[in-house]
């Protein structure tokens, strides 16, 4: 079946620093990428939405220059969390999906970040 | 824009029992409707999914409803067993073609 690799699975930073968090399509190009947020006890929230090729959808409330999508291929998305901040700390999971599967949702394994 | 409500927040049940999670949602253009277990750490794991042209669904001990005029589904687990405990998340798909998630349940299953 469809799997995405998301790397690394845990990282520890210093406030202010930057951290790069990957997702990988490994056997289906993912035409959309969602980024989501997950806060401890609490549901996933979309950050946005990366079509390849084009910039990023973000939600409401959620600051573009801070957190960088790049979907530059078809089998990689970025999420680069930018200045990070102690409030930034959270599991980051993506989600890719292919065209041609309608409602095929793939789910990276997530991200805790942690920023000290 | 999609909302999700998701209830119970918690649910306990025994061994053997079933148990049943409810979900609404808002958008009657929204046609497809997973659910996610998650395990502490982990991303979610698609469990099951409807889409909007059927009504039920079965998968072995887990099924799941949708009734379209109401806006709601449901998941249904039964002869849950220890290893059935996460937390579940019911999703709707939004118009942008985004999942919408519900705030999830913690079920707890007991020996």
């Amino acid at each position: 079946g469809a799997v995405v690799s998301q790397h690394p699975s845990r990282v520890i930073c210093k406030s202010g620093t930057s951290v790069k968090i990957e997702c990988r399509s490994l056997d289906f190009q993912a035409t959309t990428m969602f980024w989501y947020r997950q806060f401890p006890k609490q549901s996933l929230m979309l950050m946005a939405t990366s079509n390849e090729g084009s910039k990023a959808t973000y939600e409401q409330g959620v600051e573009k220059d801070k957190f960088l999508i790049n979907h530059a291929s078809l089998t990689l998305s970025t999420l680069t969390v930018t200045s990070a901040h102690p409030e930034d700390s959270s599991f980051y999971i993506c989600s890719a999906r292919e065209n041609t599967a309608l409602y095929g949702y793939t789910f990276g394994s997530g991200t805790r970040l942690t920023v000290v | 824009g999609e909302n999700v409500e998701q209830h119970p927040s918690t649910l306990s049940v025994q061994e053997g029992d079933s148990a049943v999670i409810k979900c609404t949602y808002s958008d009657s253009a929204s046609n497809y409707f997973p659910w996610y277990k998650q395990e502490l750490g982990k991303g979610p794991q698609l469990i099951i999914d409807i889409r909007s042209n059927v009504g039920e669904k079965k998968d072995q001990r887990i099924a799941v409803t949708l009734n379209k005029t109401a806006k709601h589904f449901s998941l249904h687990i039964t002869e849950t067993q220890p290893e059935d405990s996460a937390v579940y998340f019911c999703a709707a798909a939004g118009s942008q073609g985004n999942l919408i998630f519900g705030k999830g349940t913690k079920l707890s299953v007991k020996p």
